[in-house]
């Protein structure tokens, strides 16, 4: 049983839509959640970062956590060319307990089309 | 990749020769990683250190040993590598384990 499920798309979208990246989980314990961007040949970077439920807004990009549906957002407003990564999102229950740390989204292929 | 160096970038080995790989950081972390991505598998654990000379397994430890002996500094060893160890390996720091993790530039290995 997979906890993480993000769809590995690609997901192609014209510059300037607004992008809705999207995880589900299945570990209720989950608290703190992340997401990465990765260009091709490169280390994830992280972009975004939330504890608990609510919204996180960081110029064009949100988070969004829903924990009571264990699921959890990234939105890209005014999507440009440079956008065009693999989204990763990752989440932790805080516990400092265990090997895994933090729990890894397969991650999304987006590509903005200009 | 701010303040963490992976080295070499670029390897092309013959199976079943040794390999090390070195993950050097600047941030003075406590927790250290080493992962290896592969398509359809996502980010996998190798190995974490919570210190000098503090090491665990992760989800994809066999065949593979580490080492830490000084704050800054994680190897991570492929003793006899083989096919199934070409990879990208990414070696990543966080203050805590279950922080957030900052990556360094990849590793690409190649065994023949």
């Amino acid at each position: 049983q997979k906890e993480v499920e993000q769809d590995p798309g690609p997901l192609s979208v014209p510059e300037g839509a607004i992008v809705s990246l999207n995880c589900t989980y299945s570990n209720s314990a989950f608290q703190y959640f992340m997401w990465y961007r990765q260009y091709s040949r490169k280390g994830p970077e992280l972009l975004m970062y939330t504890y608990s439920s609510g919204n996180k807004e960081d110029g064009r990009f949100t988070a969004q956590v829903d924990k009571s549906s264990k699921y959890i957002s990234l939105f890209i407003r005014d999507s440009q060319p440079s956008d065009s990564a693999t989204y990763l999102c990752a989440m932790s229950d805080y516990s400092g307990g265990g090997a895994d740390g933090l729990t890894f989204g397969k991650g999304t292929h987006l590509i903005i089309q200009p | 990749d701010a303040g963490i160096t992976q080295s070499p970038r670029h390897k092309v080995t013959e199976t079943g020769t040794p390999v090390t790989l070195r993950c050097h950081q600047t941030e003075n972390h406590r927790y250290m990683y080493w992962y290896r991505q592969d398509p359809g598998h996502g980010l996998r654990l190798i190995h974490y250190s919570y210190g000098v000379k503090d090491t665990d397994k992760g989800e994809v430890s066999d065949g593979y040993s580490v080492s830490r002996s000084k704050t800054e500094d994680f190897l991570l060893t492929l003793e006899s590598a083989t096919s199934s160890q070409t990879s990208v390996y990414f070696c990543a720091i966080s203050e805590g384990l279950s922080y957030e993790q900052y990556f360094g530039p990849g590793t690409r290995l190649t065994v023949t």
